[in-house]
């Protein structure tokens, strides 16, 4: 069975740190398909990345990076310089043919 | 990128009567849609995948007769809620896709409370 696993509930850092959100996946499908999502509080869904399984590079958007490891069926995320605004519940999700959500982190960046 | 809409985007109803949501694909055709529930502070579950022009399947634990999905055209699907009790508020979203089920576009949700 697919599982997405985001141990931490919630996280409060000072704004300018950095902070790392942590996912940890299961699937038994060689191949999958990885994403981090930003849900304001408005609700609507902000898609951030996605990533198949064959591609292991890790990737930098701006403040933004993704460290995929298959070898510890993790997909971590870093945000560098943290701001006020990204303040936000991230959701890591893995999908073969629909997308499973993991339950979230709650992100507190505080001025 | 791809534009999925839902209408409303928030409804308030009394206790026993059904409300419609809509989710659109403003720029694709839909072949299949997923519909949403989050309650708050919570994770989005799925409730059902709808393919168009067939009935839609249901994840376990949701009534098919209280959540009524239609996906008539391949731009348009439908979740009515029947006999909507309080407990049944909560933030509904529907994603859609175009046939590569990796690229699903969410809808910006719908906001149901019932009294």
């Amino acid at each position: 069975a697919q599982k997405v696993t985001q141990a931490q509930t919630e996280i409060s850092v000072v704004e300018k740190e950095d902070v790392t959100l942590d996912c940890v996946y299961e699937t038994r499908d060689t191949t999958y398909y990885l994403f981090w999502y930003k849900q304001p509080p408005s609700g609507e869904l902000v898609f951030l990345i996605r990533r198949n399984s064959f591609d292991e590079q890790n990737e930098i958007s701006g403040r933004y990076s993704w460290n995929f490891q298959k070898s510890t069926s993790s997909f971590n995320f870093t945000i560098t310089a943290s701001q006020v605004v990204d303040s936000a519940v991230y959701f890591c999700a893995l999908t073969d043919d629909k997308i499973i959500f993991g339950k979230g982190t709650r992100l507190h960046i505080l001025p | 990128g791809a534009v999925v809409s839902q209408h409303p985007s928030w409804v308030i109803c009394k206790s026993g009567t059904s409300v419609k949501i809509e989710c659109r694909s403003l720029d694709f055709q839909a072949t299949t849609m997923f519909w949403y529930r989050q309650f708050p502070k919570q994770s989005l579950m799925l409730m059902a995948t709808s393919n168009e022009g067939s009935k839609a399947t249901y994840e376990q634990g949701v009534e098919k007769d209280k959540f009524l999905i239609n996906h008539a055209s391949l731009t348009l699907s439908t979740l009515t809620v029947t006999s909507a009790h309080p407990e049944d508020s909560s933030f509904y979203i529907c994603s859609a896709h175009s046939g590569r089920r990796y690229e699903q576009y969410f809808g910006p949700g719908t906001r149901l409370t019932v009294t």
